[in-house]
């Protein structure tokens, strides 16, 4: 079926530096995704994406977060500067319209030391 | 507050049994609800998913039960195989974007 992949799968970054998270959606999707899990907790919603701009993001997505997708090319969530709250592996999920299917990459383990 | 919730954490069940994970919600708007299902080292892949309008929806060995008033659903499945071994996580929504996924049931088939 169609895959969402993530590149690195495990990542680990000082405190303090800037880390990007990469994801290539579903060649054809339109919307993009990602949510926040923290080890033994629930994934969380963190933001959408549609057509260059964000639609809705949660309280989780602080203002060190931010996401783009320059030129179709990977969708990305930046965190500058990252703190060790930000430990958590980070799901990026892609849907052709807002009514259909959400399909989900594998993640990456995000962590902060 | 947490908005979806899911019981059993862990399930262990022989082949052949049915296996039922049950989750239940908070919020009333939630017309949408996904079960996704995933394997170790693997992404959430949907399983079946049910919308609020419906009670009952059934694909194959897995069959997803709708109680509204409650607030509850249940997901059945029928004839568990090993291969079955996986966490379902439970979600809701209000339209099809921005779960809310509970914590996962991590179940064990036995053969």
């Amino acid at each position: 079926g169609p895959k969402v992949l993530q590149i690195p799968s495990h990542q680990i970054i000082d405190m303090g530096q800037m880390v990007t998270l990469n994801c290539d959606p579903v060649s054809n999707h339109l919307y993009f995704y990602w949510y926040k899990q923290i080890l033994g907790q629930q994934m969380e919603f963190l933001v959408n994406f549609y057509n260059g701009k964000v639609m809705e993001k949660s309280k989780l997505f602080k203002d060190q977060f931010s996401v783009e997708r320059p030129d179709g090319s990977y969708f990305t969530l930046k965190i500058q500067p990252t703190a060790l709250e930000d430990s958590a592996v980070y799901f990026c999920a892609s849907s052709l319209g807002t009514d259909t299917e959400v399909f989900f990459g594998k993640g990456t383990r995000l962590t902060v030391v | 507050q947490q908005q979806v919730r899911q019981s059993p954490q862990s399930l262990t069940v022989w082949e052949g049994e049915t296996a039922i994970l049950n989750c239940s919600y908070e919020d009333s708007t939630f017309n949408y609800f996904p079960w996704y299902q995933q394997f170790p080292g693997e992404g959430p892949a949907l399983l079946i998913s049910i919308s609020s309008v419906s009670d009952k929806k059934e694909d194959g060995r897995f069959t997803i039960f709708f109680n509204k008033r409650e607030k509850k659903l249940s997901l059945h499945i029928t004839d568990s195989q090993p291969g079955d071994s996986a966490t379902y996580f439970c979600a809701a929504s209000t339209g099809y974007q921005n779960f809310y996924f509970g914590k996962g049931t991590s179940l064990t088939v036995i053969p």
